[in-house]
């Protein structure tokens, strides 16, 4: 089992360009959130999805779309990047059934300049 | 709105000596999880500890345990014998009815030879 794993690691981006982070599980999890962590912050949790087909706003959703059209897959895309969008972003996934604990990728760190 | 809040942003501790992380949580749910996650220096997020609302009796694994005080609506992590490795960033998140999983904003936590 590879668990979370995202794409890319790094990117710099523009003011104004957009892009899709992948995050990619192959533990047949059903829930799997996307959170971004702001430098010496804790973590924001941006949307989350229960199941294929589900998705459902967090705490910062403003700025940034997802889609679950399969178990495997959640990404996350941002239009129109802005500054504030500089983060490092996980990815995580969990099932309620074989354990509560979440799954972390290891993260993509986003700079927009 | 459920929220976690850790009011320690940083605590010092001598090697081999216990330390306590706080924790307080607010929901009106009455189903709910709390987790404790270690990020070290790296930035992975590692799994500690989970506790149900409806378990009775405190958590552990390993030198951690999670004192669940389920009143006064605190879940803080209790670290026996700490070593150098312990020296991380911590956060406590809380799991709700609708499977929305939110974080604090850390503590760190630097244990000192």
């Amino acid at each position: 089992n590879a668990g979370v794993t995202q794409t890319p690691k790094f990117r710099i981006l523009k003011i104004g360009q957009s892009m899709t982070l992948q995050c990619t599980q192959d533990m047949n999890h059903n829930y799997m959130y996307w959170y971004r962590q702001d430098p010496g912050m804790g973590l924001k949790l941006i949307y989350y999805s229960v199941g294929a087909g589900i998705t459902d706003k967090g705490e910062v959703p403003n700025g940034y779309n997802v889609s679950r059209s399969t178990t495997e897959d959640f990404p996350l895309r941002l239009e129109l990047a802005a500054p504030s969008q500089t983060s490092v972003y996980f990815c995580a996934s969990s099932h309620r059934t074989s354990g509560p604990e979440q799954y972390f990728g290891p993260g993509t760190r986003l700079t927009v300049t | 709105a459920q929220k976690i809040t850790q009011t320690q942003p940083g605590m010092f501790v001598q090697e081999k000596e216990a330390v306590t992380l706080d924790c307080t949580y607010d929901t009106s749910d009455q189903s709910y999880g709390l987790f404790w996650y270690k990020q070290p220096s790296s930035g992975e997020m590692i799994f500690l500890i989970y506790q149900g609302s409806y378990d009775e009796q405190n958590a552990t694994e390993g030198r951690y345990s999670l004192n669940f005080q389920k009143a006064r609506k605190s879940a803080n992590l209790v670290i026996s014998a700490s070593q150098l490795g312990d020296s991380a960033m911590y956060f406590c998140a809380m799991r709700d009815r609708d499977d929305k999983i939110i974080f604090g904003k850390g503590t760190r936590l630097h244990i000192l030879p």
